[in-house]
């Protein structure tokens, strides 16, 4: 069965720094792989998706992510981190055609001055 | 698009009662989902449907759960009897048959609390 783990509950940066969030999946062939944002009390928005091609995607509100077939990974990035990112993160993966996502436990990212 | 609507926002219900979760998907979207989301075990997918028709509610917890899609605009989520650790927040979620263009669109979900 597929699986996404994402390996940090929760990350703490100062504004303006860069930020990471870490991905891995657990799937034979390239899955499609999705990254979501969650703000408190809201429902979860699409931040970027992969399904092929270029292995940098890029996102709303300045992320992107980048696949990494041999390490079975899907990091997301930022290069400046806003306080309004704050939020919980989720990755998510789906075999392919209209299969259900699965998602990760989530990544909670607090913003300090 | 008002996007994914769901009601209420917010239940509260004292264990042994029915819950009855709403959704309205976006219209022209063609899958529906319903998630259940928990500090424990995250997000999980309890049911979904294409075309109104249930695929997979391998997800739903015990026969207590149950879900409708009458039709393309509505469908229902329903817990009855409602117990203590059916307290979550219960997403929807639609989708297109070409998600390359529109992906997953969420709801706001529905906080429920069994006391």
């Amino acid at each position: 069965a597929q699986s996404v783990t994402q390996p940090d509950i929760h990350i703490t940066v100062s504004e303006g720094a860069s930020l990471e969030l870490r991905c891995n999946y657990s799937y034979g062939a390239t899955p499609y792989l999705f990254w979501y944002v969650q703000s408190p009390g809201q429902g979860l928005q699409l931040l970027l998706k992969y399904f092929s091609g270029d292995t940098l995607v890029q996102g709303i509100k300045g992320f992107e992510a980048e696949f990494k077939r041999s390490q079975s990974s899907f990091n997301l990035r930022k290069p400046s981190v806003h306080w309004s990112d704050a939020a919980e993160y989720f990755c998510a993966v789906r075999k392919g055609g209209n299969t259900p996502l699965v998602f990760g436990k989530g990544t909670r990212l607090s913003v300090i001055a | 698009d008002a996007g994914v609507i769901q009601s209420p926002r917010h239940e509260v219900t004292e264990m042994g009662q029915e819950v009855t979760l709403r959704c309205k998907p976006i219209s022209g979207h063609d899958y529906l989902f319903w998630y259940r989301q928990t500090m424990m075990r995250g997000l999980e997918l309890l049911i979904y449907f294409n075309n109104n028709v249930p695929i997979d509610d391998s997800g739903m917890p015990e026969d207590r759960f149950s879900a409708k899609m009458p039709n393309a605009s509505f469908s229902t989520l329903k817990i009855q009897p409602s117990e203590p650790r059916d307290s979550a927040v219960y997403f929807c979620a639609s989708s297109t048959t070409y998600e390359e263009i529109y992906g997953y669109t969420f709801g706001s979900g529905t906080r429920l609390t069994v006391v």
